[in-house]
């Protein structure tokens, strides 16, 4: 396993159009977290799952924002009739459970930019 | 609410310089503490970490120690390196139970030789 994957790493997409992202954590992370970094920014939490259920989702993730990891696996997350504000780039990242109490380090993917015309 | 302060950039440096870049947080509770970095081109790496009070968190030269009484993580490397140009990431974790980071708006080091 070398870490943390996703897919595109680039988008570029008209206004009004959908996209999806995909994630891919490390393989015994049950925890995954996504991110949202603008430029000149730090990373801006927006969701994250344990296992395959949705714990947590932050204001900024608007309604047309909608993230699965239906298997506990990978996630993906969808943004919907896309809007120029959505431009940055989309941060996905794994960890462990912290209950287990050891290392619960969250390690970053590489990231997905997208660029909504 | 949970926030984290630091200082803006770029902060460039001469290879062998002393390097500080403040963090200042605002926090509920006992948060936890981080730096992470960002090389060009790649993903964010963490660097460092500190779970408590008085704790120093060190990985490759650089260090931080949690100070609770100022609530400040300033990150110190005695002696910068070309390599070490990259965007650091001070970052808290509200609570060790849940990991959701609060990041800093990065500070960009770039080192000349």
């Amino acid at each position: 396993d070398t870490g943390v994957s996703q897919n595109p790493r680039h988008k570029i997409t008209k206004r009004g159009q959908n996209v999806t992202f995909r994630c891919d954590p490390i393989s015994e992370h049950n925890r995954l977290y996504w991110y949202r970094q603008t430029l000149g920014q730090g990373p801006e939490f927006l969701t994250y799952f344990q296992n395959e259920a949705q714990l947590e989702k932050s204001r900024l993730l608007s309604d047309r924002f909608s993230a699965e990891r239906p298997k506990g696996s990978f996630s993906t997350l969808e943004i919907q009739r896309t809007e120029q504000g959505d431009s940055a780039m989309y941060l996905c990242a794994s960890s462990l459970d912290p209950s287990y109490g050891i290392n619960n380090e969250q390690f970053f993917g590489p990231g997905t930019r997208l660029t909504v015309l | 609410g949970n926030s984290v302060t630091q200082m803006e950039g770029p902060v460039t440096l001469s290879e062998e310089a002393f390097l500080t870049i403040n963090c200042t947080y605002t926090a509920t509770g006992y948060p936890s503490l981080f730096w992470y970095v960002q090389y060009p081109g790649e993903g964010l790496q963490l660097l460092l970490k500190a779970t408590k009070a008085d704790d120093k968190g060190s990985n490759k030269g650089f260090e931080a120690t949690y100070r609770k009484e100022t609530t400040s993580f300033h990150l110190e490397k005695g002696s910068v390196q070309v390599s070490d140009s990259a965007v650091y990431f001070c970052a808290l974790s509200p609570y060790s139970g849940f990991q959701k980071l609060v990041f800093g708006t990065g500070t960009r080091l770039l080192v000349s030789p």
